[in-house]
């Protein structure tokens, strides 16, 4: 069974644009979980989507958004990049929403902007 | 404020070695908690998921162990190998209405020498 799949894996922007990263779930699995990763913070966690509703979110400002299609794929956008956005952007998925479920973490995206 | 605390921030042993890494955390109500291991450049592993009721748990030579009472989890590592070195992350769930809500340790860097 594949495993988590993110694109892309390396992302370049400048500040003040926006950037869409996507994330393909386990075969079979609902539920997709965003994660912001910096030396820094360390991980901190963005959203959760289930059944492409938002089920729980953490303390990031509303630059931040995601969604997720019908098929499970989860999308998040940034909108207006800082500096401080630059970050490993990880996505895990689950059978069942909830976070306390086993999650199964994708590759991530390396974003960078300058 | 819910917190985990990780200690130490980094460790560098020789292979064949034996070490523990240690959590404390003051989240409240606790649901449960997870340590996950990350190779640079990649997302992190799941190594245990253990809830209120469990003590011990082990995956091959990682063996985690929870004190409910005094908020401490150690993984303790057995037979190192040239692979372990990586990060490993403690992270508590919370419960009650705060299902879900992660905390995440800032993590251990573990460097195994041959």
């Amino acid at each position: 069974k594949a495993g988590v799949t993110q694109t892309p894996r390396y992302l370049i922007k400048t500040r003040g644009q926006q950037v869409t990263l996507s994330c393909s779930p386990i075969s079979g699995h609902r539920s997709v979980s965003w994660y912001q990763q910096t030396p820094g913070q360390g991980l901190q966690f963005l959203f959760e989507y289930f059944s492409e509703t938002q089920r729980n979110k953490g303390n990031f400002p509303g630059r931040f958004s995601g969604r997720q299609f019908s098929n499970s794929r989860s999308e998040m956008n940034v909108s207006t990049l800082e500096l401080g956005d630059s970050a490993l952007y990880l996505c895990a998925s689950s059978l069942w929403e909830g976070l306390a479920d086993e999650q199964y973490f994708g590759p991530g995206t390396r974003l960078t902007v300058t | 404020k819910n917190q985990v605390e990780q200690s130490p921030q980094s460790l560098i042993i020789l292979e064949g070695k034996n070490c523990t890494l240690q959590c404390n955390y003051t989240v409240s109500p606790f649901s449960n908690l997870r340590w996950y291991k990350q190779d640079t450049g990649r997302g992190p592993v799941s190594l245990t998921i253990m809830t209120f009721s469990e003590n011990t748990k082990s995956n091959g030579r990682y063996t985690a162990t929870l004190d409910a009472d005094t908020k401490q989890s150690s993984l303790h590592i057995t037979a190192s190998q040239l692979s372990d070195s990586a990060s490993y992350i403690c992270v508590v769930s919370a419960g009650g209405t705060s299902y879900g809500k992660l905390t995440f340790g800032q993590g251990t860097i573990l460097t195994v020498h041959p």
